[in-house]
């Protein structure tokens, strides 16, 4: 069965200073790859997504991900934080559509910002 | 493009009455719907999979009786807790695919907050 791990539950980051959100997948075929953002009360906000191709992905806000198949990995990056991206973090893995193009998301990973 | 709504935002019942919660596909046609729950610091948990004019296929553990999903419609599926209880208090959030080639993604709706008293 597939699963997505976000080891760090909690992260604090100063603001201008840089973030990284782990995210480690299992999943047997070739996996659909997500960063999704959810500010509090809020619905998920797609940051980016892997597919195919390019294994250096960019997405909105200035964030940045890298498929890594030999790490099973899908990091998030951001060279600066803003105070704005305090938020919770979610990494998801799309199934294919034989598997019903479900979704399959990490536990999340609350990013605080310090001014 | 690809807008999904909600409706409504937020709502507080008393506990044994039923709830419906709409999801729309505003500007294109959903022919997959699924509905997620999420409770205060965790992360979703999908609850159903609708297919339009098809039964949801409901996840491992979640009551098809007591969540009523319909997708009569390409644009709309609705979720209703019946006889809500205040275990069922949680954030309700739907999405919505078009069948294509390749991936089939989801969008998703802005949740709904559904309190039961």
């Amino acid at each position: 069965a597939q699963s997505v791990t976000q080891p760090d539950i909690h992260i604090t980051v100063s603001e201008g200073a840089s973030l990284e959100l782990r995210c480690n997948y299992s999943y047997g075929a070739t996996p659909y790859l997500f960063w999704y953002v959810q500010s509090p009360g809020q619905g998920l906000q797609l940051l980016l997504k892997y597919f195919s191709g390019d294994t250096l992905v960019q997405g909105i806000k200035g964030f940045e991900a890298e498929f890594k198949r030999s790490q099973s990995s899908f990091n998030l990056r951001k060279p600066s934080v803003h105070w704005s991206d305090a938020a919770e973090y979610f990494c998801a893995v799309g199934l294919t559509k034989a598997a019903g193009n479900k979704l399959t998301f990490g536990g999340g990973t609350r990013v605080l910002v310090k001014p | 493009g690809a807008v999904v709504s909600q409706h409504p935002s937020r709502v507080i019942c008393k506990s044994g009455t039923s709830v419906k919660i709409e999801c729309r596909s505003l500007d294109f046609q959903a022919t997959t719907m699924f509905w997620y729950r999420q409770f205060p610091k965790q992360s979703l948990m999908l609850m159903a999979t609708s297919n339009e004019g098809s039964k949801a296929t409901y996840e491992q553990g979640v009551e098809k009786d007591k969540f009523l999903i319909n997708h009569a419609s390409l644009t709309l599926s609705t979720l209703t807790v019946t006889s809500a209880h205040p275990e069922d208090s949680s954030f309700y959030i739907c999405s919505a695919s078009q069948r294509g080639r390749g991936y089939n993604e989801q969008f998703f709706g802005p949740g709904t907050r559904l309190t039961v008293l």
